[in-house]
Order: C-alpha cells, then structure tokens, then sequence
C-alpha cells in the first residue's frame, strides 16, 4: 500500500502562506472525498485539523484551509505564525483500508 | 474529556506475540470506529488498522495482514490489537485512535492517545 505523496519540506515567513500538496490516485484521494490533514509536533500525537476535505473540526483556526483537485489535495496555512512549524500528513480513504501521506516539515523562516 | 490510553507495548523476540490495549473515555465509545496507527521514530504515519462502532468490519494493512487482528469490547470501552509473529519491521509508538465516522470509511481521526512503543528484536 504506497503512501500519499508530498513534499519533503516546505518554508516560509511569518505572515506568508504556504501550500503543502497531497497527491495520490483515483483510488484514493481523487475517488473519495475523504481526505484528512493532521499536524504533528515533535514527540507529541498528531491532531487533525482537516476533514472530508476542507472542514475544519472546533478549535482549529480559520488560517488552515485545504481543497482538493482530481488526485491531488491541498492544505494552506495562510498567515504564517511561529507555532505552525511541525510535520504535517495527509491522509485519504482507500478501499478498504487508509493510507497517510509522507509528511511535510513546515519550517518559518 | 474525550481520552485513549494505551498499554502492552514492550520488547519482544522475533516471532513473538503482544496484545496492546485501549481504554477510552469522555465519549460514546459505540458511536465511532477505531483505528491503529504506528509511527518508527523519526519517520511518518502508517496506518495499520481499523474496527467499525459494532467490530462487525475491520481492515488491515497489506504488511500486517494475516498477522495482527483488532477487536473491541464495546461493554469495557476498550479497543485491542493482538499482535503475532511479530518482525524487527513492526517496531514502532502504536497510537489508539478515535475516528469521527462510525463505520469502516475514515472522515477524520480526530483523537489520539499517546502510544505505545513496541519493540521487536531480532
């Protein structure tokens, strides 16, 4: 079962924005409309910020965005703050089983 | 407080068993699936396993298939994993999770517990 595909890393200042892809299949992401995000801080769970696509659960803020487009989804952190620097993974039903994505470092410059 | 707390992990030989287990609190356990997810330190997330609300439907990894099995007892609010023929590969922090969805399609893992290290040697 190959994971999502996505960028290593991804870098900005505070105050930018900045675009993390999440690309898979039409067995996965493109076929379903149930992608998740979730970010990670070093030696902490993950924490889900994104579901079935572009909700977000209570609490996460509205700086978090995400969409997707054929095979590939996207999350978006808009206004870039110190506190968004973790790894972030993107997750995706797939017939019968999950699969989550390689995971991105975001680091703010 | 929604709360999963895990337990069983350990060093085990090759070929060896476990059994992990979940206690989860703060929410109706029956309304939601659950899942297993593992991480190797340092590296990224592979999910492994999920059980629907009633345990009626669970699902397996291809690289853990045939070897692991996910039950639940809804009675105890207790989710499990039972572990054999355990490899050096399978070591990892096992996290307990919590799904928003009910049944064997996943809308978004919304709780996490904070895991359990398994270890296997060789």
């Amino acid at each position: 079962q190959s994971a999502l595909t996505q960028p290593a890393s991804v870098s900005g200042s505070p105050g930018q924005s900045i675009t993390i892809s999440c690309t898979g299949t039409s067995s996965d992401v493109g076929g379903y409309n149930y992608v998740s995000w979730y970010q990670q801080y070093p030696g902490k769970a993950p924490q889900l910020i994104i579901y079935e696509v572009t909700y977000r659960p209570s609490g996460i803020s509205d700086r978090f965005s995400a969409s997707k487009f054929g095979n590939t989804a996207s999350l978006t952190i808009s206004g870039l703050q110190a506190e968004d620097e973790a790894d972030y993974y993107c997750s995706s039903y797939r017939f019968s089983s999950n699969v989550f994505g390689t995971g991105t470092k975001v680091t703010v410059l | 407080e929604t709360q999963l707390v895990e337990s069983g992990g350990g060093v085990v030989q090759r070929g060896g068993s476990l059994r992990l287990s979940c206690a989860a609190s703060g929410f109706t356990f029956d309304d939601h699936c659950m899942h297993w997810v593992r991480q190797i330190q340092g590296k990224g997330l592979e999910w492994v396993s999920l059980i629907s609300w009633d345990g009626s439907s669970s699902y397996y990894a291809d690289s853990v298939q045939g070897r692991f099995i996910i039950s639940r007892d809804n009675s105890k609010n207790s989710l499990y994993l039972q572990m054999t023929n355990l490899r050096p590969e399978d070591s990892a922090l096992y996290y307990c999770v919590k799904d928003i969805g009910m049944g064997t399609i996943s809308r978004g893992m919304d709780t996490w517990g904070q895991g359990t290290l398994v270890s296997v040697s060789s």
